[in-house]
């Protein structure tokens, strides 16, 4: 079955530590994304990626980190600069051109205490 | 500044009605439009779609509508189901691989 997984569906982390979030597809797609969901805040775009080992910095792009090594992997790293880590996370993947939707994963619920 | 508005955060239809849902959006660079359905703890799954050169796009029992002159789109689902109950969210892009996404609104379909 071709998808996109995230793991894990749930983490907790103390304040402080750095954390990755895993997102891995199978779709063949190009381009990936990294997204975050507050209550009331809609889907605000962390970083995104076109092609292996390129991506770029979306909206709220500060505290995180990405990095592109394999087309199917696009791996989210949650530092200890993010001021408001805990949040609803989530990978989506698309194909290159135009007119083309985006695929999301399940999401993963970050929780810091 | 939100580029894509959608400003009902909740609505409620009877069972077998319409539902009409709203997006505004400011970018005119925007071309690809599209409407996806949100369950709480998962995922956004794509419904339907439209491009700038169309201005009616229609899948079943949900039909999104286009007006670029108001920068203005609706989804409309008839009949509506209680199985459409969700979050439902507009998204834009201009072909940069950026999808800006909306707020969102609560749908809820009353049996």
């Amino acid at each position: 079955d071709g998808g996109i997984t995230q793991s894990p569906k749930y983490l907790f982390r103390k304040e402080g530590q750095n954390v990755t979030l895993s997102c891995e597809q199978n779709l063949n797609h190009d381009a990936m994304y990294w997204y975050r969901q507050d209550p009331g805040q809609g889907l605000r775009l962390i970083y995104y990626s076109q092609i292996v080992n390129d991506f770029q910095k979306g909206d709220i792009a500060e505290g995180y980190s990405v990095s592109r090594e394999k087309k199917e992997s696009f791996p989210l790293t949650v530092t200890s600069a993010q001021k408001n880590p805990t949040a609803f996370y989530l990978c989506a993947s698309s194909t290159s051109g135009d007119f083309t939707e985006a695929f999301f994963g399940q999401g993963t619920r970050l929780t810091v205490v | 500044d939100q580029q894509v508005k959608q400003n009902s955060p909740s609505l409620s239809v009877q069972e077998g009605r319409i539902s009409i849902l709203n997006c505004d959006y400011t970018n005119s660079m925007f071309d690809y439009f599209l409407w996806y359905k949100k369950y709480p703890a998962e995922g956004p799954t794509f419904l339907i779609s439209i491009s700038s050169i169309k201005d009616k796009n229609e899948d079943g029992r949900f039909t999104v509508f286009l007006n670029k002159s108001a920068k203005h789109l609706s989804l409309h689902i008839v009949p509506s189901q209680p199985g459409d109950s969700a979050v439902y969210f507009c998204a834009a892009t201009s072909g940069t691989y950026k999808y800006i996404f909306g707020t969102g609104t609560r749908l809820k379909v009353l049996a």
